[in-house]
Formats: C-alpha cells, structure tokens, sequence
C-alpha cells in the first residue's frame, strides 16, 4: 500500500464548476501536509499547507482530518489555469523535511 | 524562497554510460534532496545531499548506482551510474530553505531517456 494515495482522475469539468480531491496517508505520525500543483512538463510548486483547522486561499479550500487520516482539496469556480496535476504530499516528523508525494490527481477543466 | 538551475536540462545517453547532474542554488541552504520522477509516476526521494557528509539514502537507492557530490552549501551533483533503460526518469533537485514550514522549491527537472 502506498504511504499516499490520491485518484489518479483525470477530472474532466467544465469552466466555473467546483471540483473536490480527496487524499488518504497511512502513517499515522506525519505532521505536515501541503497540497502542490504540477503543470505539465514542469516542476512541483507549493499550492497551499493543510492545517487542522482547514484554511483558505482564494477558490482554495483545503482541510485535514487526522482521525481518518484524510486530506482534501477544494476548488471553486475552476478557470481554465487551473488545469494541472495536484499532489497530495505528506511530511514526516523531526528535522528532516522529507516529503511524501501521492501520485497526483489531473484536473481538466473545459472550456 | 530559491532559485534553483539544473543542467542538463535534458539527455540522451546510451545503455551502459553515466550521466552526471549539477544542480545549483542562489542561496545557501541547509538540506538539498535529489528526486526521481518516472513517467506517470510521482515523485520519489533518491537521497538528501549532506553537505561535508556521505549523502543518506532512501529504501532501494545505493550509493554505487546514484553517486551524490554536495561540495558547498550551494552546490549538489546526482551521478546516474551504469544507465539502463529503466533509469529514463526525469531527475529533480529540490531546497528546503526553511525547516519550519517544510516548504520544497524544485528545480526544473532534468529530463533523462536512455537507449
């Protein structure tokens, strides 16, 4: 079983709509979460940090529930820049920074 | 933040060779990793580059074969040694400027095919 494991999609939708990732992490010690966007033939950028108490950037709703070890990503009112890979990424504790990457969710979004 | 450049930005090489990978940062920087993106895959860490220090190493990846230099706070190659086909990957370097926010800054990626 992989550490992170997102739907791979791709989520096909049409300009305007809201559009939800979920994500699920296995080790129960992991302490930080982000959510990073990858467009293609490009490097990974930071989206946004996932707090326990959910946050918000703009159309970007992202929220952690620890108990269930669950993760989610919400976008509203998708623009067509919004097409692009989105990984769930996990880090462990202590010092190391070391990131677990899910394989990604591909988001389409149609004119 | 960090500004990072990687070269080659991609490469072609023959089964057999060795392909080294410069990766260089605009700032000093405590940790420096090297990643492995294989084609519809995501990203796995190969190793974190220690500067002054052997280079430590995740599950399934030896030093033999991913050979890792970090002369300076600046400054990391990732060595892919004795190529075969299934090391076609793209090859990132990333910097953790800050350990608090567990940020990662990527460079492009170093695209590499083997035949």
């Amino acid at each position: 079983r992989k550490e992170v494991e997102q739907d791979p999609g791709p989520f096909n939708v049409p300009e305007g709509a809201t559009v939800a990732f979920n994500c699920t992490y296995s080790n129960s010690a992991s302490q930080s979460f982000f959510w990073y966007r990858q467009d293609c033939r490009k490097e990974p950028k930071l989206l946004m940090s996932v707090y326990s108490s959910g946050n918000e950037d703009g159309r970007f709703t992202a929220q952690l529930n620890r108990a269930s070890q669950y993760i989610s990503l919400l976008i509203r009112d998708s623009k067509l820049s919004d097409s692009a890979t989105y990984l769930c990424v996990v880090k462990h504790g202590g010092a190391t920074n070391k990131l677990i990457f899910g394989t990604g969710t591909l988001l389409a979004v149609q004119p | 933040s960090a500004v990072i450049s990687q070269k080659p930005s991609r490469d072609i090489c023959q089964r057999g060779t060795s392909l080294t990978i410069q990766c260089q940062v605009d700032s000093q920087v405590t940790m420096m990793f090297w990643y492995r993106q294989q084609p519809g895959q995501s990203l796995t860490l190969i190793a974190t580059a220690n500067q002054g220090s052997e280079a430590t190493y995740e599950s399934g990846f030896v030093i033999d074969k991913f050979p890792i230099s970090r002369p300076n706070l600046t400054f990391s190659t990732l060595t892919v040694s004795n190529m075969s086909p299934e090391d076609s990957s793209i090859y990132l370097c990333s910097v953790s400027p800050s350990s608090n926010t567990g940020e990662l800054f990527f460079g492009e990626g170093s695209r590499l095919t083997v035949l």
